[in-house]
Protein backbone atom coordinates (compact mmCIF):
# COMPACT_ATOMS: atom_id res chain seq x y z
CA UNK A 1 0.00 0.00 0.00
CA UNK A 2 1.18 3.99 -1.20
CA UNK A 3 1.69 6.35 1.93
CA UNK A 4 1.70 9.98 1.73
CA UNK A 5 3.35 12.05 4.14
CA UNK A 6 3.40 16.37 4.19
CA UNK A 7 4.95 16.65 7.57
CA UNK A 8 3.90 20.38 7.75
CA UNK A 9 0.64 21.17 8.28
CA UNK A 10 0.76 24.69 7.95
CA UNK A 11 3.28 26.97 6.19
CA UNK A 12 3.34 30.92 7.18
CA UNK A 13 5.52 32.79 4.75
CA UNK A 14 6.10 36.82 4.10
CA UNK A 15 5.13 37.76 1.03
CA UNK A 16 8.00 37.57 -1.92
CA UNK A 17 9.77 35.21 0.18
CA UNK A 18 10.74 31.26 -0.68
CA UNK A 19 8.75 28.18 0.26
CA UNK A 20 9.39 24.77 0.26
CA UNK A 21 6.09 22.63 1.19
CA UNK A 22 7.76 19.02 1.86
CA UNK A 23 6.22 15.60 0.21
CA UNK A 24 7.35 11.97 0.87
CA UNK A 25 5.87 8.57 -0.01
CA UNK A 26 6.04 5.25 0.39
CA UNK A 27 5.56 2.81 -2.43
CA UNK A 28 6.91 -0.33 -3.57
CA UNK A 29 6.31 -0.09 -7.35
CA UNK A 30 6.98 2.96 -9.60
CA UNK A 31 4.43 5.76 -9.39
CA UNK A 32 3.33 9.04 -10.63
CA UNK A 33 3.39 11.97 -8.46
CA UNK A 34 0.94 15.52 -8.35
CA UNK A 35 1.05 18.60 -6.54
CA UNK A 36 -2.82 19.59 -6.07
CA UNK A 37 -3.87 23.46 -4.85
CA UNK A 38 -7.21 23.93 -2.63
CA UNK A 39 -8.53 27.43 -2.77
CA UNK A 40 -10.86 28.37 0.05
CA UNK A 41 -14.61 26.19 -0.72
CA UNK A 42 -13.71 25.14 -3.86
CA UNK A 43 -12.74 21.60 -5.61
CA UNK A 44 -8.72 20.74 -6.20
CA UNK A 45 -6.80 21.98 -8.81
CA UNK A 46 -3.77 20.42 -10.76
CA UNK A 47 -0.67 22.10 -10.04
CA UNK A 48 1.82 19.42 -11.56
CA UNK A 49 2.75 16.53 -12.28
CA UNK A 50 6.19 14.25 -12.50
CA UNK A 51 5.18 11.16 -15.31
CA UNK A 52 8.74 10.43 -16.39
CA UNK A 53 11.58 11.83 -18.01
CA UNK A 54 13.03 15.08 -16.16
CA UNK A 55 12.79 15.08 -12.46
CA UNK A 56 12.23 18.82 -12.36
CA UNK A 57 8.82 20.34 -13.22
CA UNK A 58 7.28 23.29 -13.43
CA UNK A 59 3.68 24.74 -13.40
CA UNK A 60 2.71 28.24 -15.30
CA UNK A 61 2.39 30.21 -12.29
CA UNK A 62 6.04 29.80 -10.65
CA UNK A 63 5.90 26.39 -8.62
CA UNK A 64 8.31 23.44 -8.87
CA UNK A 65 9.11 20.61 -7.85
CA UNK A 66 11.54 17.92 -8.09
CA UNK A 67 11.02 13.97 -7.89
CA UNK A 68 13.45 12.34 -5.52
CA UNK A 69 13.88 8.87 -5.86
CA UNK A 70 16.44 7.96 -3.41
CA UNK A 71 14.62 10.37 -1.00
CA UNK A 72 11.32 8.93 -2.28
CA UNK A 73 9.92 12.72 -2.05
CA UNK A 74 8.82 15.14 -4.37
CA UNK A 75 9.15 18.25 -2.47
CA UNK A 76 6.86 22.19 -4.08
CA UNK A 77 8.70 25.02 -4.14
CA UNK A 78 8.93 28.56 -5.21
CA UNK A 79 11.45 31.39 -5.26
CA UNK A 80 8.93 33.97 -4.46
CA UNK A 81 5.14 33.75 -3.02
CA UNK A 82 2.34 36.07 -3.58
CA UNK A 83 -0.48 36.47 -1.38
CA UNK A 84 -2.28 35.02 -4.03
CA UNK A 85 -0.83 31.79 -3.03
CA UNK A 86 -2.37 31.44 -0.14
CA UNK A 87 -3.95 28.27 -0.08
CA UNK A 88 -4.32 24.52 1.13
CA UNK A 89 -1.53 22.06 -0.75
CA UNK A 90 -1.44 18.43 -1.26
CA UNK A 91 0.14 16.11 -2.65
CA UNK A 92 -0.64 12.90 -4.11
CA UNK A 93 1.14 9.88 -5.88
CA UNK A 94 -0.42 7.09 -8.06
CA UNK A 95 0.01 3.52 -8.49
CA UNK A 96 1.17 2.61 -11.96
CA UNK A 97 0.46 -1.01 -11.80
CA UNK A 98 -2.76 -0.89 -10.46
CA UNK A 99 -4.76 2.37 -12.18
CA UNK A 100 -7.52 4.43 -10.43
CA UNK A 101 -7.50 2.21 -7.38
CA UNK A 102 -4.46 3.36 -5.77
CA UNK A 103 -4.50 7.27 -5.89
CA UNK A 104 -3.52 8.42 -2.38
CA UNK A 105 -3.59 11.91 -0.87
CA UNK A 106 -1.42 13.19 1.63
CA UNK A 107 -3.37 15.44 4.77
CA UNK A 108 -2.12 18.82 3.35
CA UNK A 109 -0.12 21.66 4.06
CA UNK A 110 -1.83 25.04 4.19
CA UNK A 111 -0.02 28.26 2.99
CA UNK A 112 -0.51 31.50 4.67
CA UNK A 113 1.09 34.00 2.91
CA UNK A 114 1.36 37.12 5.34
CA UNK A 115 1.75 40.59 3.59
CA UNK B 1 -13.71 21.85 -23.14
CA UNK B 2 -16.32 21.54 -20.44
CA UNK B 3 -14.61 21.08 -16.90
CA UNK B 4 -16.27 18.58 -13.89
CA UNK B 5 -19.40 19.87 -12.40
CA UNK B 6 -21.17 18.76 -10.06
CA UNK B 7 -24.38 19.23 -8.35
CA UNK B 8 -26.15 20.34 -5.61
CA UNK B 9 -23.01 22.82 -4.26
CA UNK B 10 -24.57 22.18 -1.14
CA UNK B 11 -26.82 19.46 0.63
CA UNK B 12 -28.48 19.50 4.72
CA UNK B 13 -30.15 16.14 5.48
CA UNK B 14 -30.62 14.43 8.78
CA UNK B 15 -29.39 11.29 9.99
CA UNK B 16 -31.03 8.17 8.36
CA UNK B 17 -31.56 9.32 5.51
CA UNK B 18 -30.86 8.59 1.66
CA UNK B 19 -28.58 11.20 -0.41
CA UNK B 20 -27.72 11.23 -4.24
CA UNK B 21 -24.61 13.49 -5.41
CA UNK B 22 -24.14 13.82 -9.35
CA UNK B 23 -21.36 14.37 -11.54
CA UNK B 24 -20.33 15.20 -15.13
CA UNK B 25 -16.64 14.00 -16.45
CA UNK B 26 -14.97 16.41 -18.05
CA UNK B 27 -15.39 15.85 -21.79
CA UNK B 28 -13.26 12.95 -23.48
CA UNK B 29 -12.74 11.50 -20.03
CA UNK B 30 -14.16 7.57 -19.54
CA UNK B 31 -13.12 7.44 -15.77
CA UNK B 32 -14.60 8.42 -12.39
CA UNK B 33 -13.79 9.00 -9.05
CA UNK B 34 -15.38 9.91 -5.59
CA UNK B 35 -13.21 11.67 -3.20
CA UNK B 36 -14.34 12.34 0.74
CA UNK B 37 -12.50 15.28 1.93
CA UNK B 38 -13.49 15.48 5.65
CA UNK B 39 -13.04 18.87 7.22
CA UNK B 40 -9.12 19.84 7.81
CA UNK B 41 -8.46 16.73 6.12
CA UNK B 42 -6.78 15.19 2.22
CA UNK B 43 -9.73 13.83 0.02
CA UNK B 44 -10.08 9.71 0.82
CA UNK B 45 -10.65 7.39 -2.25
CA UNK B 46 -13.97 6.29 -2.09
CA UNK B 47 -14.74 3.90 -5.35
CA UNK B 48 -13.87 4.63 -9.47
CA UNK B 49 -15.77 4.01 -12.19
CA UNK B 50 -15.04 2.99 -15.87
CA UNK B 51 -17.33 2.08 -18.92
CA UNK B 52 -20.32 1.58 -16.71
CA UNK B 53 -18.47 -0.82 -13.81
CA UNK B 54 -16.68 -0.22 -10.37
CA UNK B 55 -12.87 -0.63 -10.99
CA UNK B 56 -11.74 0.13 -7.40
CA UNK B 57 -13.22 0.62 -3.70
CA UNK B 58 -11.58 2.35 -1.39
CA UNK B 59 -12.01 1.54 2.48
CA UNK B 60 -15.95 2.77 2.47
CA UNK B 61 -18.83 0.70 3.92
CA UNK B 62 -21.30 -0.66 1.19
CA UNK B 63 -24.32 1.95 1.74
CA UNK B 64 -21.69 3.89 -0.42
CA UNK B 65 -22.81 2.76 -3.83
CA UNK B 66 -21.94 4.30 -7.34
CA UNK B 67 -23.40 4.24 -10.91
CA UNK B 68 -21.90 5.12 -14.31
CA UNK B 69 -24.11 6.14 -17.38
CA UNK B 70 -23.22 5.74 -21.04
CA UNK B 71 -22.37 8.90 -21.09
CA UNK B 72 -20.09 9.11 -18.31
CA UNK B 73 -21.36 10.94 -16.23
CA UNK B 74 -21.89 9.48 -12.42
CA UNK B 75 -23.89 9.10 -9.24
CA UNK B 76 -22.93 8.99 -5.83
CA UNK B 77 -25.24 7.32 -3.61
CA UNK B 78 -25.09 7.33 0.31
CA UNK B 79 -27.70 5.28 1.82
CA UNK B 80 -28.29 5.45 5.95
CA UNK B 81 -26.66 8.70 6.47
CA UNK B 82 -24.84 9.54 9.66
CA UNK B 83 -22.87 12.69 11.12
CA UNK B 84 -19.74 11.39 10.11
CA UNK B 85 -20.65 11.46 6.67
CA UNK B 86 -20.54 15.51 7.03
CA UNK B 87 -18.09 16.41 4.32
CA UNK B 88 -17.52 18.05 0.89
CA UNK B 89 -17.75 15.12 -1.89
CA UNK B 90 -15.30 15.30 -4.71
CA UNK B 91 -15.56 14.21 -8.21
CA UNK B 92 -12.95 13.70 -10.42
CA UNK B 93 -12.73 12.64 -14.10
CA UNK B 94 -9.59 10.78 -16.20
CA UNK B 95 -8.87 9.23 -19.02
CA UNK B 96 -7.87 5.85 -18.92
CA UNK B 97 -6.11 6.27 -22.79
CA UNK B 98 -4.19 8.89 -21.15
CA UNK B 99 -2.71 6.62 -18.84
CA UNK B 100 -1.41 8.58 -16.64
CA UNK B 101 -4.24 8.87 -13.77
CA UNK B 102 -3.76 12.47 -14.16
CA UNK B 103 -7.65 13.37 -12.43
CA UNK B 104 -9.00 16.49 -12.92
CA UNK B 105 -11.31 17.77 -10.00
CA UNK B 106 -14.98 19.26 -9.30
CA UNK B 107 -16.00 21.62 -6.96
CA UNK B 108 -17.49 18.95 -4.93
CA UNK B 109 -20.94 19.36 -3.10
CA UNK B 110 -20.75 20.03 0.36
CA UNK B 111 -22.62 17.82 2.67
CA UNK B 112 -24.37 18.43 6.15
CA UNK B 113 -25.57 15.64 8.40
CA UNK B 114 -27.85 16.76 11.20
Amino acid sequence: AQSVTQLDSQVPVFEEAPVELRCNYSSSVSVYLFWYVQYPNQGLQLLLKYLSGSTLVESINGFEAEFNKSQTSFHLRKPSVHISDTAEYFCAVSDLDNYGQNFVFGPGTRLSVLP
Amino acid sequence: ETGVTQSPTHLIKTRGQQVTLRCSSQSGHNTVSWYQQALGQGPQFIFQYYREEENGRGNFPPRFSGLQFPNYSSELNVNALELDDSALYLCASSSFRDGTDTQYFGPGTRLTVL
